[in-house]
């Protein structure tokens, strides 16, 4: 089982929809959490980071975590072209060979379409 | 000016060379990271250094060695090029003190090994 896991991809949707982004992780003890877009050949972008079980909302854009469940999610309202890229879900734990470390998954493609 | 500057940011060289990457950072943080990118398989990690004393491996540093020359400076090297270390590389940085694990990343180095 991979440690960091993003729903398959690539994830196509109409503008002004909304886009749903699933990761799922491993170690338990993780505690932080994080969402990274990334445009063709560009680096990445930190996005939204949460800590806490639930929601975080910034803008069009809504992290929610559930660490009993083990998963973490990324909603984008309103979707915009400009949203089409790869979001990396990350995730970093807090001892051991997880300190300090982020951990990434593998990356969900979106395309939102006009 | 970037924050986080890596040179060169292409680069074509031949199996069996040695070729070195840099990462220069003006945020003052302490912590600082290598990675690459394949397709698919997100970002991985290859060193992480969290002080100019501390290096660390990574997950996949066989085949590379890193040098922190100042808290603003980490090098990553090949030693001898080898065609599937053609990938996308990034340096990035974070401040536990600051911003907790956020990791900010350069522009990315896309090197090919022919």
């Amino acid at each position: 089982q991979k440690e960091v896991e993003q729903n398959s991809g690539p994830l196509s949707v109409p503008e002004g929809a909304i886009a749903s982004l699933n990761c799922t992780y491993s170690d338990r003890v993780s505690q932080s959490f994080f969402w990274y877009r990334q445009y063709s050949g560009k680096s990445p972008e930190l996005i939204m980071s949460i800590y806490s079980n639930g929601d975080k909302e910034d803008g069009r854009f809504t992290a929610q975590l559930n660490k009993a469940s083990q998963y973490v999610s990324l909603l984008i309202r309103d979707s915009q072209p400009s949203d089409s890229a790869t979001y990396l879900c990350a995730v970093t734990g807090v001892g051991g060979t997880s300190y300090g470390k982020l951990t990434f998954g593998q990356g969900t493609i979106l395309t939102v379409h006009p | 000016d970037a924050d986080v500057t890596q040179t060169p940011r292409n680069r074509i060289t031949k199996t069996g060379k040695r070729i070195m990457l840099e990462c220069s950072q003006t945020k003052g943080h302490d912590r600082m990271y290598w990675y690459r990118q394949d397709p698919g398989l997100g970002l991985r990690l290859i060193y992480y250094s969290f002080d100019v004393k501390d290096i660390n491996k990574g997950e996949i540093s066989d085949g590379y060695s890193v040098s922190r020359q100042a808290q603003a400076k980490f090098s990553l090297s090949l030693e001898s090029a080898i065609p599937n270390q053609t990938a996308l590389y990034f340096c990035a940085t974070s401040d536990p003190s600051g911003s907790g694990d956020t990791q900010y990343f350069g522009p990315g180095t896309r090197l090919t090994v022919l």
